[in-house]
């Protein structure tokens, strides 16, 4: 029952951009979208999030759309190191539980 | 330290056996999360608790499972009877009270190999 809709893989030259798309086409008003990478099978690392407006930080920008059915995680300068499986949430509305619904998420290999 | 910690970092059982893991969240946060993930599989959430309430249960996959918090930060998850289906890598998560806009930060999980 995850909430968004991701393309199972993708490949990304070393040093290019890498744009992650995430679609969230139930997404509420007041429901904020995460992103987050898991590489093999470490605990998942917090990444960014947003509500409405596009967002950036040391490892990433999040561009999401003005009707806020969908987003785009970029890295801007993609290496190696980045290669991962990246997980695109949204959390489900209150209802006694603000639990996390992880979907199968986005296999990113960058290429050398 | 400053991250969510988790203990054991690895643990081999007999089948049959009780297992034991324990999470310290991040100091102040009042939300935690366990979550369960199986070799080459996704995250699938057991349990969630403010405080050291439990208002939701409702991933915990059978009464073998279960969990506790104590003083508003560590938590234990109890494992019974363990099965080899129980084997997987179980990640503790934490995060300020669980309001949409607060991220949740996870740990590096405990690997639990049951033979």
């Amino acid at each position: 029952d995850a909430k968004t809709t991701q393309p199972p893989s993708m490949d990304c030259a070393e040093g290019r951009a890498a744009n992650l798309p995430c679609n969230h086409s139930t997404i509420s008003g007041n429901e904020y979208v995460y992103w987050y990478r898991q590489i093999h099978s470490q605990g998942p690392q917090y990444i960014i999030h947003g509500l409405k407006n596009n967002e950036t930080n040391e490892m990433a920008s999040l561009i999401i759309t003005e009707d806020r059915k969908s987003s785009t995680l970029i890295l801007p300068h993609a290496t190696l190191r980045d290669t991962a499986v990246y997980y695109c949430i949204v959390r489900l509305p209150y209802s006694g539980t603000y639990k996390y619904i992880f979907g199968t998420g986005t296999r990113l290999k960058v290429l050398a | 330290g400053a991250g969510v910690s988790q203990s054991p970092s690895n643990k081999v059982t007999e089948k049959g056996k009780d297992v034991e893991l324990r999470c310290d969240p991040i100091s102040g946060h009042t939300a935690l999360y366990w979550y369960r993930q199986r070799l080459g599989q996704g995250l699938e959430f057991l349990i969630y608790f403010q405080g050291n309430s439990a208002p939701d249960k409702s991933g915990l996959p059978s009464d073998r499972f279960s969990a506790e918090r104590t003083g508003e930060s560590v938590s234990t998850l109890t494992i019974q009877r363990t099965q080899q289906e129980d084997s997987a890598v179980y990640l503790c998560a934490s995060s300020l009270a669980g309001f949409s806009g607060n991220t949740i930060y996870f740990g590096e999980g405990s690997w639990l190999t049951v033979v």
